[in-house]
């Protein structure tokens, strides 16, 4: 079955105590994006990748950090979390660089609901 | 202003009514256009796409108004399944792949 997996699906931790978001997806595709989605402000784009080795930031980039070594696998960084960054957090992916384009729609993870105390 | 935006809502309607929730978005080069539908807790997954000549989906109907810059979702005989929130996304182009998230519409269809 084609699909976006990220694990955990719930994350209750404490300031400061670095985790690890994962994202992989078995479709072959080439964009990754990871997304955080707040009450009243909708879906914000931390960071985006092109490709392998390609990553670049989103609107809300502070405090995650991103990797893209395999093209299956785009994992979310958090190094020293913070209660601000309590949120629920999507992954997704589509099948080309051009993430957005009719042909190549989002496909999201089912979240991970993390919550920072 | 927000670059895309939404009326939250709720609507809430009787089954078979006819409901519709405009979008408007501030860029006017933005370039692609889709509704997704949220259901609660849960992941968006994309309704439709929205061309300029506008479409229909079975019981969906989207438009796109780019003189007035916005697209709008008509949903026909509702179901109580189309309970969920919508959400009106927006790319634009200038700024590579910025794809452009309102915050949605909570539609609650009753029986």
């Amino acid at each position: 079955e084609a699909q976006v997996t990220q694990n955990p699906r719930y994350l209750i931790t404490v300031t400061g105590k670095k985790l690890t978001v994962t994202c992989s997806q078995n479709m072959n595709h080439e964009y990754m994006s990871w997304y955080r989605q707040d009450p009243g402000l909708g879906l914000r784009q931390i960071y985006y990748s092109m490709n392998v080795e390609v990553t670049d930031k989103g609107d809300v980039p502070e405090g995650y950090k991103v990797s893209r070594k395999e093209k299956r696998n785009f994992p979310l960084i958090l190094e020293s979390p913070s209660p601000n960054q309590t949120s629920l957090y999507f992954c997704a992916s589509s099948l080309t660089a051009l993430g957005s384009s009719y042909n190549s729609p989002l496909h999201f993870g089912n979240g991970t609901r993390l919550t920072v105390t | 202003r927000k670059e895309v935006e939404q009326d939250p809502g709720p609507f809430n309607v009787p089954e078979g009514a006819t409901v519709a929730f405009n979008c408007t978005y501030s860029n006017s080069a933005s370039q692609s256009f889709f509704w997704y539908r949220q259901d609660c807790r849960k992941e968006p997954k994309l309704l439709m796409s929205v061309y300029s000549s506008g479409n229909e989906d079975g019981r969906f109907t989207a438009q796109l108004n780019r003189a007035s810059q916005y697209i709008s979702l008509l949903i026909r005989d509702s179901k109580l399944s189309d309970s969920a929130t919508y959400l009106c996304v927006v790319n634009y182009m200038e700024y590579g792949n910025k794809l452009v998230f309102g915050a949605g519409t909570i539609l609650r269809v009753k029986s």
